[in-house]
């Protein structure tokens, strides 16, 4: 089945470091991924969309890679702040376009 | 421009009784996703509506749940007897439409809990 998946549940890290987080996707070829934040008790934020023929895309402090060969994209935060703590999913249509759907999710604890 | 709202925040309802989750979607959106999110998981995907039709419902379980979104009014989750394995928090999003370059706009969720 489509599948897409995020297999760190938590990453932490110290104040200032880069955060890398990895989304692998399965079955399926996502013509884009999107990338959320949420925080707890709180819906999800869209914070960024990568297309599968981009390379990368940035914003601000974060930048986002597709890698088609690897089915896989990356999603870092550079110079990370404790308020950068949170869990970020990573998502995308499936193949019949009918529905989001999302990896797991990574916590992300920034420790100052 | 109001964000999705979902009410009510906090839901609590005994076993065997109904629970009616609603979802007002930003306006102008006509497309509108429910999701399932347990502790410690992530977003599971239950249905997704345009105005009066339903296009994928293949994350709802057969039985007991239904989803709708009418012409005028908000879209509603319906768990008709919960059970206790009901308890989690339901989430609404919106979108002004599915191509693919859409995002997704999230309500703050309902959190159902079945006693």
């Amino acid at each position: 089945s489509q599948k897409i998946e995020q297999n760190s549940e938590a990453l932490n890290i110290q104040e200032g470091k880069t955060a890398t987080l990895t989304c692998n996707y399965t079955n399926y070829s996502p013509a884009y991924l999107q990338w959320y934040r949420q925080d707890p008790g709180r819906g999800p934020v869209f914070l960024l969309l990568i297309r599968e023929n981009e390379k990368e895309k940035r914003k601000e402090r974060l930048k986002v890679t597709f890698d088609t060969t690897l089915k896989q994209s990356l999603f870092h935060i550079t110079a990370s702040q404790p308020a950068d703590s949170a869990t970020y999913l990573c998502g995308g249509r499936n193949q019949a376009g009918t529905a989001l759907i999302f990896g797991k999710g990574t916590t992300l604890s920034v420790s100052s | 421009n109001a964000g999705v709202m979902q009410n009510p925040r906090h839901l609590v309802r005994r076993r065997g009784q109904e629970a009616r989750l609603r979802c007002s979607p930003m306006k102008g959106h006509s497309h509108v996703y429910w999701y399932r999110q347990l502790p410690e998981e992530g977003l599971k995907f239950m249905v997704y509506l345009q105005k009066e039709n339903i296009i994928d419902e293949s994350g709802m379980p057969k039985e007991r749940f239904s989803a709708e979104f009418p012409k005028e009014g908000p879209s509603i989750l319906r768990i008709q007897q919960v059970v206790r394995g009901d308890s989690a928090a339901y989430f609404c999003a919106s979108s002004p439409g599915e191509e693919a370059n859409t995002e997704a706009f999230f309500g703050q969720g309902t959190r159902l809990t079945v006693v």
